[in-house]
């Protein structure tokens, strides 16, 4: 009973380099998310998708880049990581039109 | 867009003390309304939503009330437990269900 999965769970990356999230669900949902979570900031959309092929920008989509090729599948991209991307990092999916999110365990990602 | 205020923390209560958490929103129309909890280390999930004026939504002991005159969804339990001890988050949905605006979160500590 996997629900949400996200890879990785930890990662340090140096300034300026670029990774990828992945984001996994296998609940059939349509809509996918993903947050960002920093200290007193509470969670942050950065971007979302309401069914494959569609992306959409969230509150704070600066310096990321997201992909919904499969339906079960969320991609979150770092082009040029910095320091200011430092945070935890939160997929969430939902059946669409519920409001009920199911989240991943998150991704501990610091920029140094 | 929705926007959501929620009790400053932290909270520190003992146990089978009586919780209450303040929340209060903004929105267009009348959204959902959910409180998510995020245990230590883990990722959010749904404790209780409410969908109309004047639902009581409840889980765990935990009990929530759409009050659509005050714009509030004020969280309560009579009796806390030291593994009550987490945040706790309010969240209108937008328009459709699909977008979740959280509060700031509120971080509960129970001491036996």
């Amino acid at each position: 009973n996997a629900g949400v999965t996200q890879t990785p769970k930890f990662r340090v990356l140096k300034t300026g380099q670029s990774m990828t999230l992945l984001c996994a669900q296998d609940m059939n949902h349509e809509y996918m998310y993903w947050y960002r979570q920093d200290p007193g900031m509470g969670l942050r959309l950065i971007h979302y998708s309401v069914g494959e092929g569609t992306t959409a920008k969230g509150e704070v989509p600066d310096g990321y880049n997201v992909s919904r090729l499969k339906k079960q599948n969320f991609l979150l991209g770092l082009e040029s990581a910095a320091p200011s991307q430092t945070s935890v990092y939160f997929c969430a999916s939902s059946r669409s039109g519920s409001g009920e999110a199911f989240f991943g365990q998150g991704t501990r990602l610091t920029v140094v | 867009g929705n926007s959501v205020t929620q009790m400053e923390g932290p909270v520190t209560l003992s146990e089978e003390a009586f919780l209450t958490i303040n929340c209060t929103y903004t929105a267009t129309g009348y959204p959902s309304l959910f409180w998510y909890v995020q245990y230590p280390g883990e990722g959010l999930q749904l404790l209780l939503k409410a969908t109309k004026a004047d639902d009581k939504g409840s889980n765990k002991g935990f009990e929530a009330t759409y009050r659509k005159e005050t714009t509030s969804f004020h969280l309560e339990k009579g009796s806390v437990q030291v593994s009550d001890s987490a945040v706790y988050f309010c969240a209108p949905a937008g328009a459709g269900s699909y977008q979740l605006t959280f509060g700031k979160g509120t971080k509960l500590s129970v001491i036996p």
